[in-house]
Protein backbone atom coordinates (compact mmCIF):
# COMPACT_ATOMS: atom_id res chain seq x y z
CA UNK A 1 0.00 0.00 0.00
CA UNK A 2 0.82 3.82 -0.91
CA UNK A 3 -0.53 4.73 2.47
CA UNK A 4 1.58 7.09 4.07
CA UNK A 5 2.17 7.32 8.28
CA UNK A 6 2.26 10.28 9.88
CA UNK A 7 3.60 11.37 13.00
CA UNK A 8 2.63 12.18 15.61
CA UNK A 9 -0.54 10.82 16.13
CA UNK A 10 -1.57 13.54 18.05
CA UNK A 11 -0.67 16.79 19.79
CA UNK A 12 -1.47 19.79 21.87
CA UNK A 13 0.23 22.61 21.84
CA UNK A 14 -0.36 25.98 23.49
CA UNK A 15 -2.03 28.76 21.13
CA UNK A 16 0.73 30.78 19.38
CA UNK A 17 3.45 27.86 19.32
CA UNK A 18 4.72 26.50 16.19
CA UNK A 19 3.35 22.56 15.33
CA UNK A 20 5.50 20.37 13.01
CA UNK A 21 3.77 17.18 11.63
CA UNK A 22 5.81 14.17 9.65
CA UNK A 23 4.71 12.24 6.66
CA UNK A 24 6.43 9.13 5.69
CA UNK A 25 5.34 7.44 2.27
CA UNK A 26 6.53 3.69 0.78
CA UNK A 27 6.95 4.62 -2.83
CA UNK A 28 8.09 6.91 -5.78
CA UNK A 29 5.49 9.97 -5.71
CA UNK A 30 4.26 12.83 -8.39
CA UNK A 31 3.21 15.02 -5.70
CA UNK A 32 2.14 14.88 -1.86
CA UNK A 33 -1.11 17.01 -0.53
CA UNK A 34 -1.92 18.20 2.85
CA UNK A 35 -5.26 18.35 4.01
CA UNK A 36 -7.42 19.44 6.64
CA UNK A 37 -10.70 18.22 8.50
CA UNK A 38 -12.62 19.74 10.96
CA UNK A 39 -14.56 17.15 13.17
CA UNK A 40 -16.49 15.18 11.42
CA UNK A 41 -16.82 17.43 8.06
CA UNK A 42 -14.94 16.93 4.91
CA UNK A 43 -11.70 18.02 3.90
CA UNK A 44 -9.98 20.96 3.10
CA UNK A 45 -6.96 21.16 0.80
CA UNK A 46 -4.11 22.91 2.05
CA UNK A 47 -0.90 22.74 -0.41
CA UNK A 48 0.43 20.08 -3.23
CA UNK A 49 4.43 19.76 -3.61
CA UNK A 50 5.36 18.24 -6.80
CA UNK A 51 8.21 15.92 -6.36
CA UNK A 52 10.75 18.32 -7.67
CA UNK A 53 10.27 20.54 -4.96
CA UNK A 54 11.70 20.92 -1.77
CA UNK A 55 9.88 23.78 0.27
CA UNK A 56 6.76 25.45 -0.30
CA UNK A 57 5.11 28.25 1.80
CA UNK A 58 0.97 29.24 1.94
CA UNK A 59 0.14 31.67 4.78
CA UNK A 60 1.18 30.24 8.07
CA UNK A 61 2.18 26.72 6.34
CA UNK A 62 4.84 25.92 5.05
CA UNK A 63 5.93 22.25 3.50
CA UNK A 64 9.07 20.56 3.13
CA UNK A 65 9.59 17.21 1.19
CA UNK A 66 12.45 14.98 0.46
CA UNK A 67 12.24 11.94 -1.52
CA UNK A 68 15.44 10.64 -0.61
CA UNK A 69 13.94 9.70 2.82
CA UNK A 70 10.33 9.64 1.72
CA UNK A 71 8.98 11.69 3.74
CA UNK A 72 7.43 15.79 3.97
CA UNK A 73 6.54 18.02 7.14
CA UNK A 74 3.73 20.06 8.16
CA UNK A 75 4.83 23.12 10.25
CA UNK A 76 2.03 26.00 11.04
CA UNK A 77 3.51 28.75 13.01
CA UNK A 78 2.00 30.62 15.34
CA UNK A 79 -1.22 28.83 15.50
CA UNK A 80 -4.63 29.36 16.73
CA UNK A 81 -7.40 27.77 18.19
CA UNK A 82 -8.97 27.70 14.67
CA UNK A 83 -6.24 25.40 13.35
CA UNK A 84 -7.43 22.68 15.59
CA UNK A 85 -8.33 19.82 13.03
CA UNK A 86 -6.88 16.68 12.12
CA UNK A 87 -4.52 17.19 9.22
CA UNK A 88 -3.53 14.39 6.45
CA UNK A 89 -1.34 13.93 4.42
CA UNK A 90 -2.21 12.16 0.38
CA UNK A 91 0.04 10.56 -2.00
CA UNK A 92 -0.77 9.64 -5.31
CA UNK A 93 -0.59 5.63 -6.05
CA UNK A 94 -1.78 2.86 -8.65
CA UNK A 95 -5.59 1.51 -8.17
CA UNK A 96 -6.40 -1.52 -8.56
CA UNK A 97 -7.39 -0.74 -12.58
CA UNK A 98 -4.21 0.97 -13.12
CA UNK A 99 -5.45 4.13 -12.56
CA UNK A 100 -3.89 7.02 -10.65
CA UNK A 101 -5.65 7.17 -6.70
CA UNK A 102 -5.16 9.43 -3.81
CA UNK A 103 -4.05 7.42 -0.82
CA UNK A 104 -4.45 9.15 2.99
CA UNK A 105 -2.66 8.66 5.67
CA UNK A 106 -3.28 7.65 9.23
CA UNK A 107 -3.69 11.66 10.00
CA UNK A 108 -2.26 13.56 12.98
CA UNK A 109 -5.03 14.69 15.74
CA UNK A 110 -3.98 18.75 16.16
CA UNK A 111 -5.13 20.93 19.42
CA UNK A 112 -4.66 24.01 20.20
CA UNK A 113 -5.33 24.93 23.49
CA UNK A 114 -6.16 28.93 24.27
CA UNK B 1 -19.04 28.39 -6.90
CA UNK B 2 -16.79 26.69 -5.55
CA UNK B 3 -18.82 23.97 -3.33
CA UNK B 4 -19.51 20.13 -3.57
CA UNK B 5 -23.01 19.62 -2.08
CA UNK B 6 -23.65 16.19 -0.37
CA UNK B 7 -27.47 15.11 0.54
CA UNK B 8 -28.38 13.96 3.03
CA UNK B 9 -26.03 14.90 5.91
CA UNK B 10 -27.25 12.52 8.02
CA UNK B 11 -28.76 8.96 7.23
CA UNK B 12 -30.19 6.36 9.90
CA UNK B 13 -31.36 3.31 8.08
CA UNK B 14 -32.11 -0.45 8.94
CA UNK B 15 -29.92 -3.00 7.21
CA UNK B 16 -33.44 -4.14 4.90
CA UNK B 17 -33.55 -0.33 3.65
CA UNK B 18 -32.56 0.96 0.36
CA UNK B 19 -31.34 4.49 0.37
CA UNK B 20 -29.43 6.40 -1.89
CA UNK B 21 -26.58 9.65 -1.25
CA UNK B 22 -26.38 12.41 -3.25
CA UNK B 23 -23.47 14.68 -4.43
CA UNK B 24 -23.56 17.86 -6.87
CA UNK B 25 -20.72 19.95 -8.33
CA UNK B 26 -21.04 22.70 -10.34
CA UNK B 27 -17.36 23.44 -10.89
CA UNK B 28 -17.06 22.07 -14.32
CA UNK B 29 -14.80 19.23 -12.85
CA UNK B 30 -14.52 15.95 -14.88
CA UNK B 31 -14.02 13.19 -11.62
CA UNK B 32 -16.07 12.43 -8.91
CA UNK B 33 -15.07 10.27 -5.88
CA UNK B 34 -16.96 8.42 -2.99
CA UNK B 35 -14.64 7.98 0.00
CA UNK B 36 -15.67 5.96 3.04
CA UNK B 37 -14.28 6.92 6.47
CA UNK B 38 -14.68 5.73 10.08
CA UNK B 39 -14.46 7.47 12.99
CA UNK B 40 -10.17 8.48 14.03
CA UNK B 41 -9.59 7.14 10.36
CA UNK B 42 -7.89 8.12 6.96
CA UNK B 43 -10.51 8.32 4.10
CA UNK B 44 -10.69 5.40 2.17
CA UNK B 45 -11.35 5.87 -1.47
CA UNK B 46 -14.65 3.26 -2.68
CA UNK B 47 -15.31 5.04 -6.45
CA UNK B 48 -13.89 7.17 -8.97
CA UNK B 49 -15.90 8.19 -11.76
CA UNK B 50 -13.95 10.29 -14.88
CA UNK B 51 -15.95 11.63 -17.62
CA UNK B 52 -18.65 9.88 -16.26
CA UNK B 53 -17.89 6.79 -16.92
CA UNK B 54 -16.45 4.64 -13.68
CA UNK B 55 -12.72 4.47 -13.82
CA UNK B 56 -11.95 2.91 -9.96
CA UNK B 57 -13.72 0.35 -8.52
CA UNK B 58 -11.74 -0.27 -5.00
CA UNK B 59 -13.25 -3.81 -4.60
CA UNK B 60 -16.20 -1.94 -2.99
CA UNK B 61 -19.15 -4.80 -2.20
CA UNK B 62 -22.26 -4.71 -4.16
CA UNK B 63 -24.21 -3.80 -1.45
CA UNK B 64 -22.93 -0.09 -2.78
CA UNK B 65 -24.13 0.61 -6.38
CA UNK B 66 -22.49 4.41 -7.82
CA UNK B 67 -24.52 6.68 -10.53
CA UNK B 68 -23.11 8.99 -12.08
CA UNK B 69 -26.01 10.70 -14.04
CA UNK B 70 -24.33 13.70 -15.63
CA UNK B 71 -21.04 15.04 -15.23
CA UNK B 72 -22.77 17.23 -11.84
CA UNK B 73 -24.05 14.29 -10.27
CA UNK B 74 -22.72 11.55 -8.34
CA UNK B 75 -25.23 8.92 -6.49
CA UNK B 76 -24.02 6.38 -4.01
CA UNK B 77 -27.25 3.65 -3.75
CA UNK B 78 -27.43 1.73 -0.32
CA UNK B 79 -29.24 -1.63 -0.15
CA UNK B 80 -28.97 -4.10 2.55
CA UNK B 81 -25.95 -2.53 4.59
CA UNK B 82 -24.55 -3.91 7.77
CA UNK B 83 -23.93 -2.32 11.09
CA UNK B 84 -20.04 -2.29 9.78
CA UNK B 85 -20.78 0.21 7.13
CA UNK B 86 -21.61 3.03 8.96
CA UNK B 87 -19.40 5.76 8.74
CA UNK B 88 -18.98 9.13 7.05
CA UNK B 89 -19.33 9.10 3.62
CA UNK B 90 -17.22 12.01 1.41
CA UNK B 91 -17.89 12.50 -1.70
CA UNK B 92 -15.19 14.94 -3.89
CA UNK B 93 -13.80 16.28 -7.19
CA UNK B 94 -11.21 16.79 -9.13
CA UNK B 95 -10.73 19.48 -12.74
CA UNK B 96 -9.51 17.01 -14.37
CA UNK B 97 -10.08 13.14 -15.04
CA UNK B 98 -8.33 9.92 -13.73
CA UNK B 99 -4.82 9.83 -15.13
CA UNK B 100 -4.16 13.54 -14.35
CA UNK B 101 -0.88 14.01 -11.68
CA UNK B 102 -1.15 17.14 -9.48
CA UNK B 103 -4.84 17.16 -9.12
CA UNK B 104 -6.45 18.64 -5.74
CA UNK B 105 -9.58 16.78 -4.29
CA UNK B 106 -12.30 19.53 -3.14
CA UNK B 107 -14.95 17.54 -0.75
CA UNK B 108 -18.24 17.88 0.23
CA UNK B 109 -18.96 17.67 3.67
CA UNK B 110 -20.18 14.51 4.48
CA UNK B 111 -23.23 12.04 5.07
CA UNK B 112 -22.64 10.50 8.13
CA UNK B 113 -25.06 6.85 7.95
CA UNK B 114 -25.93 4.64 10.46
CA UNK B 115 -26.77 1.19 10.03
CA UNK B 116 -29.28 -0.17 12.42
Amino acid sequence: SQQGEEDPQALSIQEGENATMNCSYKTSINNLQWYRQNSGRGLVHLILIRSNEREKHSGRLRVTLDTSKKSSSLLITASRAADTASYFCATDALGIQGAQKLVFGQGTRLTINP
Amino acid sequence: DTEVTQTPKHLVMGMTNKKSLKCEQHMGHRAMYWYKQKAKKPPELMFVYSYEKLSINESVPSRFSPECPNSSLLNLHLHALQPEDSALYLCASSQFGVGYTNEKLFFGSGTQLSVL
